[in-house]
């Protein structure tokens, strides 16, 4: 199975602020790569896909990038609706697994 | 504007079988090749539990591999999942979505494993 790693694990971030959240894949994936955000209660919501392509409707600020085994989200400036739970997955080879998310707090 | 709606008991006994369905609306099930089941125990991360595809090949965890059956009924528009042998480990938010970069999830439904 290809491990997914995020990093932090957790992170607290003002309005405004840049935020980046890593995913490390224990292999190549190549750009197979898909960022979730996901709020309480509610299911995921697709931003980013094949490690770049942002999602109809998803706002500009929401930037992934990376190839391979090293990938990135950034949000440029953080909003307040952005404060949730984001997840990578690769959907690269079954089975389909999840990074274990980061958790972005307000500050 | 394809939507899922997953439905079945909310509650199961262990050892007993956890049986749900994804019904397919706004869309052909034909629309998306692969339809997966994800698993999210309360406050927990995000599992992948299997996937078919709309002609009926599957894939499946292997850590669940022995205890899970999906299915699809094309002409109801819905994929099925069973899971065997349940224990409390199993309580979760169950949910179908696809997974290869378009966007449907369903809003998931709480299983709880208990007697």
């Amino acid at each position: 199975d290809i491990q997914m790693t995020q990093s932090p694990f957790s992170l607290s971030a003002s309005v405004g602020d840049r935020v980046t959240i890593t995913c490390r894949a224990s292999q190549s994936i190549n750009n197979y790569l898909n960022w979730y955000q996901q709020k309480p209660g509610k299911a995921p919501k697709l931003l980013v896909y094949a490690a770049s392509s942002l999602q109809s409707g998803v706002p500009s600020r929401f930037i992934g990038s990376g190839s391979g085994t090293d990938f990135i989200l950034t949000i440029s400036s953080v909003q307040p609706e952005d404060f949730a739970t984001y997840y990578c997955q690769q959907s690269y080879i079954t089975p389909l697994t999840f990074g274990g998310g980061t958790k972005v707090e307000i500050k | 504007q394809v939507q899922l709606q997953e439905s079945g008991p909310g509650l199961v006994k262990p050892s007993g079988t956890l049986s749900l369905t994804c019904a397919v609306s706004g869309g052909s099930i034909s629309s998306s090749n692969w339809w997966s089941w994800v698993r999210q125990p309360p406050g927990k991360g995000l599992e992948w539990i299997g996937e078919i595809h709309h002609s009926g090949t599957t894939n499946y965890n292997p850590s669940l591999e022995s205890r899970v059956t999906i299915s699809v009924d094309k002409s109801k528009n819905q994929i099925s999942l069973r899971l065997s042998s349940v224990t409390a480990a199993d309580t979760a938010i169950y949910s179908c979505a696809t997974l290869y970069g378009d966007d449907y999830w369903g809003q998931g439904t709480l299983v709880t494993v208990s007697s």
